[in-house]
């Protein structure tokens, strides 16, 4: 069964800073990966995926993460961060083949965003 | 703008009540999910429907817990008799063509079982 494991519970970065957010997940095969982003109080929103291609994808709001097979890892940047993204930041995995529909989601990881 | 909504947003109850939290998945979308978010354990699939039909709910203690599509506009979650251990955030979610395309959160339900 696939896993994820977001090694930061909680990371405080200054506005501007640059800014990533770390994601390893284990499955057999290659997964679909995504990151969303909940905001207090909030649902979760997705910001970006991947599924195959180009191992470098874009989001929204500025987010781009990279695939590395051999790391087994998506990490999620951002060059330069914003106090709105002050949220909990979660990586999901997703099977492929049978029950794809289903993502296994990380814990989370809290981003405080310092003036 | 399309989204998926819960009622109701917070709900207060004493252990042993029954408790029934709602959702309206996006109008069109045919998968809905229904996840339960704590501290400890983070965000938990509990059980997912596909056209309305149950496809997993591995995730749901079934003594007490059950989850129903009574249309494609209304998905229920019911807990029966509830414990302080249920306390946590309930989100619904729905999508189309998944996983290519995006879940949906609702805002979620937060319950509370004293």
């Amino acid at each position: 069964a696939q896993s994820v494991t977001q090694p930061d519970i909680h990371i405080t970065v200054s506005e501007g800073a640059s800014l990533e957010l770390r994601c390893n997940y284990s499955y057999g095969a290659t997964p679909y990966l995504f990151w969303y982003v909940q905001s207090p109080g909030q649902g979760l929103q997705l910001l970006l995926k991947y599924f195959s291609g180009d191992t470098l994808v874009q989001g929204i709001k500025g987010f781009e993460a990279e695939f590395k097979r051999s790391q087994s890892s998506f990490n999620l940047r951002k060059p330069s961060v914003h106090w709105s993204d002050a949220a909990e930041y979660f990586c999901a995995v997703g099977a492929t083949g049978g029950g794809s529909e289903k993502l296994v989601f990380g814990k989370g990881t809290k981003l405080t965003v310092n003036p | 703008d399309a989204r998926v909504t819960q009622t109701p947003r917070h709900k207060v109850t004493e252990m042993g009540q029954e408790v029934t939290m709602r959702c309206q998945p996006i109008l069109g979308h045919n998968t809905v999910f229904w996840y339960r978010q704590t501290m400890m354990q983070g965000l938990e699939l509990l059980a997912y429907f596909r056209n309305r039909a149950p496809l997993d709910d591995s995730g749901m203690p079934k003594d007490r817990f059950s989850a129903e599509m009574p249309d494609a506009t209304l998905a229920t979650l019911k807990i029966q008799p509830s414990e302080p251990r249920d306390s946590a955030v309930y989100f619904c979610a729905s999508g189309l063509r998944l996983p290519y395309n995006e879940q949906f959160f609702g805002p979620g339900t937060r319950l509370t079982v004293l």
